[in-house]
């Protein structure tokens, strides 16, 4: 299993600022995963971060709007920039646990709730 | 890129009777499919799973039955108590990259 802790769990930030989520993970993951999950819906793949290397990006997102950090095994960041009131959502990290390439459960962050004014 | 269509997107049952959520996607090569719960204010949380090579899986009130054939995948949830009540979302899973339904939020009345 996994143990990811997101902050900051709330934010309410001004159209034009940008705001920056931290997640960390107690044990060492080769990718960390970023979702968005707008009210009452479903939950949107963001971008795929890998240490070492780039991000990579889902259709519809970039990395100038959503830059993203992975510095070491068991951090990143995602910055959501020039925010505007379309940005208002819950962001998710995730981790996927097991190894030897099997595909696993997904472990989430509890969320950051942002809401842009 | 896969697909999946989660019917219904609201459910609300008595408590102590049977709900039912169904899943079907499009990916013949996807192998791995999971059921999560997200409660109020949570990232969501693994409550069953199963594999291509299984049909069948059950773990106390929770089951989940997978038709390969017609890519369809259901959750089965009898005796539904009020801590039941949240929203649930069907996945699945190919080489590390998840596709979730829309969710189905599910309300059992005491």
């Amino acid at each position: 299993s996994a143990v990811i802790s997101q902050k900051p769990s709330r934010d309410i930030c001004q159209r034009g600022t940008s705001l920056t989520i931290q997640c960390q993970v107690d044990s060492q993951v080769t990718m960390m995963f970023w979702y968005r999950q707008q009210p009452g819906q479903s939950l949107t793949l963001i971008a795929t971060a890998n240490q070492g290397s780039e991000a990579t990006y889902e259709s519809g997102f970039v990395i100038d709007k959503f830059p993203i950090s992975r510095p070491n095994l068991t951090f990143s960041t995602l910055t959501v920039s020039n925010m505007s009131p379309e940005d208002s959502s819950i962001y998710l990290c995730s981790v996927h646990g097991g190894t030897g390439g099997k595909d696993t459960e997904a472990f989430f962050g509890q969320g950051t709730r942002l809401t842009v004014v | 890129g896969e697909n999946v269509e989660q019917h219904p997107s609201t459910l609300s049952v008595q408590e102590g009777d049977s709900a039912v959520i169904k899943c079907t996607y499009s990916d013949s090569a996807s192998n791995y499919f999971p059921w999560y719960k997200q409660e109020l204010g949570k990232g969501p949380q693994l409550i069953i799973d199963i594999r291509s090579n299984v049909g069948e899986k059950k773990d106390q009130r929770i089951a989940v039955t997978l038709n390969k054939t017609a890519k369809h995948f259901s959750l089965h949830i009898t005796e539904t108590q009020p801590e039941d009540s949240a929203v649930y979302f069907c996945a699945t899973a190919d080489a590390g990259k998840s596709t979730f339904g829309d969710g189905t939020t599910l309300t059992v009345k005491p």
